[in-house]
């Protein structure tokens, strides 16, 4: 069975804070893919990222950066110097041999101005 | 190019009622997937269609059911509503089966049970 663990419900931060997401991933596949989701009011869910089990290269896309550790299960997600417009909740999720999209719970992301 | 369209995004039923619920994918992808978003539950995985075919089922009772047409455009209909229905259903839509980037998703619907 697979699992996403989300264990930070909610953070809340001011702005020009850096704020790291953590998520833990449980998985018997060797291949399988992670991913993070950002979720706006408005509810649509919105791709950030997607990693492959093989492929522990971190990556930084602007002011988002995010470290894959296998070693330890972990595919965490840093926002540098958060923005306001950053507020949403935020999902981790992984996919695996069986196809199925398993989500953590979620982290819900409050940057104050 | 248009996004995932769902349809209607607000309704609201009472219990024993059912409902349907509508999908219009990316333009070319062939996929869709539907989740249900509860608060105390999460993101929960519904079921998978493609090429109008069931391809992947969630953990949900035989009341949750779906299909998709020759445009892949998708459906999925809750008989005998229950008040924990009541949720946001949201569609995702892929290239193909099996495929392992990213899914894109609609606004959603959200569902209400009184």
């Amino acid at each position: 069975a697979q699992k996403v663990t989300q264990a930070q419900t909610e953070i809340s931060v001011v702005e020009k804070e850096d704020v790291t997401l953590d998520c833990v991933y449980e998985t018997r596949d060797t291949t399988y893919y992670l991913f993070w989701y950002k979720q706006p009011p408005s509810g649509e869910l919105v791709f950030l990222i997607r990693r492959n089990s093989f492929d522990e290269q971190n990556e930084i896309s602007g002011r988002y950066s995010w470290n894959f550790q296998k070693s330890t299960s972990s595919f965490n997600f840093t926002i540098t110097a958060s923005q306001v417009v950053d507020s949403a909740v935020y999902f981790c999720a992984l996919r695996g041999s069986n196809y199925k999209l398993t989500f953590g719970k979620g982290t819900l992301l409050t940057v104050n101005p | 190019k248009a996004g995932v369209t769902q349809t209607p995004r607000y309704l609201i039923k009472t219990r024993g009622q059912q409902v349907t619920l509508s999908c219009s994918p990316i333009s070319g992808h062939r996929s869709v997937s539907w989740y249900q978003q509860t608060p105390g539950q999460g993101l929960q995985f519904l079921f998978e269609y493609f090429s109008e075919t069931q391809r992947n089922k969630g953990n949900f009772p035989g009341r949750f059911s779906g299909r998709q047409f020759s445009n892949s455009r998708s459906e999925m209909n809750v008989s005998t509503l229950e008040l924990g229905d009541s949720a946001l259903y949201l569609c995702a839509s892929s290239q193909g089966f099996g495929y392992t980037g990213e899914l894109f998703f609609g606004e959603g619907s959200r569902l209400t049970v009184l």
